[in-house]
């Protein structure tokens, strides 16, 4: 079964610090691994999309890695912000897959305090 | 530029009511359309998606159907809503083929059935 498995489930850090979100993933054949900020009560919004080749793929101070060997994702953030408190969901593609092939991940809260 | 809208982005209904949530895709032509729902607690699940108009097709058995009567407009609905349809409804546009397509987001509407 497709699975895509997020931790920590939910995260609080002090403004400015760094974190590193997990993503897991059992989809296969992989097609591409996506990262989505999405802020409360609003509709995700795309970070990085990377491709099996890729391993790494910034977006200002968001970067995420992808091991398409071991099926592991992490997306770290530099320098924490306010604004950066959201749900972070990992989505992976299907490769061939019908409809829109995706399947999501849970999301992780995170909560940046001042 | 693309736009998506979703309406309304509140909505409270009693169970056994029926449901209507539009949304509408500006700056794009002959666009995939999808609805999903977020459950509190759950990654979202894809409800219903379109490739043209009168196309349709449903990924998940239940009590919702969905239309799409004009090239950028697609309508989800119920005759009879139950307390499980709650949850936060969005619908997104696919821009692009192949591996690395970008799929957008709408607001969201916020359903609860009580």
């Amino acid at each position: 079964k497709n699975q895509v498995e997020q931790s920590p489930q939910s995260l609080i850090i002090l403004e400015g610090k760094n974190c590193t979100l997990q993503c897991n993933y059992t989809v296969s054949p992989f097609s591409n691994l996506r990262w989505y900020k999405q802020d409360t009560g609003r509709g995700p919004v795309s970070l990085t999309i990377m491709t099996f080749s890729e391993n790494t793929k910034s977006n200002g101070r968001y970067t995420a890695t992808l091991d398409a060997d071991t099926k592991q994702s992490s997306l770290h953030i530099t320098a924490s912000q306010l604004s950066d408190s959201a749900s972070y969901i990992c989505v992976v593609s299907l490769s061939g897959g019908g409809a829109d092939g995706l399947t999501f991940g849970k999301g992780t809260h995170l909560i940046i305090q001042p | 530029s693309q736009t998506i809208h979703q309406w309304p982005a509140t909505l409270v209904q009693p169970v056994g009511s029926p449901l209507s949530l539009e949304c509408t895709v500006e700056g794009t032509s002959n666009p995939n359309l999808y609805w999903y729902r977020q459950a509190a607690g759950r990654g979202l699940q894809l409800l219903f998606y379109s490739v043209g108009i009168g196309q349709i097709s449903s990924e998940v058995p239940q009590n919702l159907s969905a239309s799409r009567p004009q090239d950028r407009q697609f309508i989800l609905s119920s005759k009879k809503l139950l307390l499980s349809d709650s949850g936060f409804y969005l619908c997104a546009w696919r821009r692009g083929a192949g591996v690395s397509y970008e799929q957008y987001f709408g607001p969201g509407t916020r359903l609860t059935v009580t």
